[in-house]
């Protein structure tokens, strides 16, 4: 198990709500990254915060947007919700900008987009 | 898109048996991860094996690369019943911020 924790662990929404998912990262690690994870395929990468600011982006429209917090905490708010937002939504925290090391995953938040 | 390719998409072994996973990617890379992934839930890391590296162990566990033909294995061996698991292979393009994941493979262990 890693230290890092995701809420809520399931969420069910209606197209054009508006959603908020939370991410507390490992002790120590000032870095998350968010991942998408549709049915059968391999997480997608959205975004990642480093120590508070944008550290890069997917291809991911500006109504998936981002937060980090002064403990390196961080949310992810989706907008104008559409059916194909239903997915796993995964964060992960590490040490250090960019992904040349190890990234620990939260369990994730698995969102229904009715 | 997706980076990586797994290799192949799913996998049916008995328990005991050896199971090998094959990856390829496209870029040039600083490093190479393998993680496991149980019933849809959090990815687990397994071992990383940097650009420089051939080859790794872990515990049951031994992973290739080979960066001339961008390709790297994940071998299991003596598996067991909770390896059963999907296992995804992730790769940094060099200098990137994010890690490229591929579709993963099924692995399957019968007892």
């Amino acid at each position: 198990e890693t230290g890092v924790t995701q809420s809520p662990t399931h969420l069910i929404k209606t197209r054009g709500q508006q959603v908020t998912l939370r991410c507390s990262s490992q002790s120590g690690h000032n870095t998350v990254s968010w991942y998408q994870q549709a049915l059968g395929q391999g997480p997608q990468f959205i975004f990642q915060y480093y120590r508070e600011e944008e550290n890069g982006r997917g291809n991911f429209p500006p109504r998936f947007s981002g937060l980090q917090f002064p403990n390196y905490s961080s949310e992810l708010n989706v907008n104008a919700l559409e059916l194909d937002d239903s997915a796993l939504y995964l964060c992960a925290s590490s040490l250090g900008r960019g992904a040349v090391g190890t990234q620990y995953f939260g369990p994730g938040t698995r969102l229904l987009v009715l | 898109s997706q980076q990586g390719e797994e290799d192949p998409q799913a996998l049916s072994i008995q328990e005991g048996e050896n199971a090998t996973m094959n990856c390829s990617y496209k870029t040039s890379i600083n490093n190479l991860q393998w993680y496991r992934q149980n019933s849809g839930r959090g990815l687990v890391h397994l071992i990383l094996i940097r650009s420089n590296e051939r080859e790794k162990h872990s515990g049951r566990l031994r992973v290739t690369l080979d960066t001339s033909k961008k390709s790297s294995s994940l071998l299991i061996t003596a598996s067991r019943a909770a390896d059963t698991a999907s296992y995804f292979c992730a790769t940094d393009a060099f200098g990137g911020n994010k890690l490229v994941f591929g579709a993963g493979t099924i692995l399957r262990v019968k007892s």
